[in-house]
């Protein structure tokens, strides 16, 4: 049972181009969940789905950022016209289930996503 | 507004040595997550907890409802065990929403 896949690992972008990461949760997990660490600061929840929903994206820049995560594919994590500040690492994580029921379900996380805009 | 603290910030340590590492959230949290972050920055849940104890090998934590406190403990310290410490809080069990503390940096050296 493969982890959490995220692609590319590592993308570089010039000022103003688009930014897409990808993210196949585990097998069976139907929520996707994404975060953004930027450099020297600790993680920062952004988005919450599942499939075709968007449930929760308080953490999400209001601008230039968008989430889907279709019936079919991957979680995508779109940037437009990226600007320096958008250079961080970007989580994706996943889990069955929502563990509101304090079952003690856990979360798995991808290995990142490193976007650097120069 | 949730809010938590870690601390320490960093930690060095020998191998062997008992470790303990602590996070203190605001009110509104009530479910905690630790998180283990390697040097190649892949990120691992280790433990949720809502109340008491749990333990996974050497791992062990808790949560002081009361005191809205948690630590996380590693017995018999291993240098493979040197990664980032993440605890993270939110209103319910699952992910979202969750606020993450700073983190602690945890070196053992053999």
């Amino acid at each position: 049972n493969a982890g959490v896949m995220q692609n590319p690992r590592h993308l570089v972008r010039r000022r103003g181009q688009e930014a897409r990461l990808r993210c196949s949760p585990m097998k069976g997990h139907s929520h996707v969940y994404w975060y953004r660490q930027l450099p020297e600061e600790g993680l920062k929840f952004m988005v919450y789905l599942q499939k075709e929903n968007i449930i929760d994206e308080s953490g999400m820049p209001k601008e230039r950022f968008s989430a889907e995560f279709p019936k079919e594919g991957p979680s995508i994590l779109r940037i437009q016209q990226v600007v320096r500040g958008d250079s961080a690492a970007y989580f994706c994580a996943s889990s069955p289930n929502l563990a509101g029921d304090y079952s003690g379900n856990t979360i798995y996380f991808g290995e990142g996503s490193w976007l650097t805009v120069v | 507004k949730n809010e938590v603290e870690q601390s320490p910030q960093n930690l060095t340590a020998q191998e062997g040595e008992f470790i303990t590492i602590n996070c203190s959230y605001s009110v509104g949290i009530s479910a905690l997550h630790w998180l283990q972050q390697h040097p190649g920055g892949g990120i691992v849940s280790l433990f949720m907890l809502s109340s008491g104890k749990k333990k996974h090998g050497r791992l062990i934590a808790t949560i002081n409802i009361q005191e809205k406190h948690s630590s996380l403990h590693i017995t018999a310290s291993h240098p493979r065990d040197s990664a980032v410490y993440i605890c993270a809080g939110n209103s319910g069990g699952g992910a979202d929403g969750l606020t993450f503390g700073k983190g602690t940096h945890l070196i053992i050296q053999p």
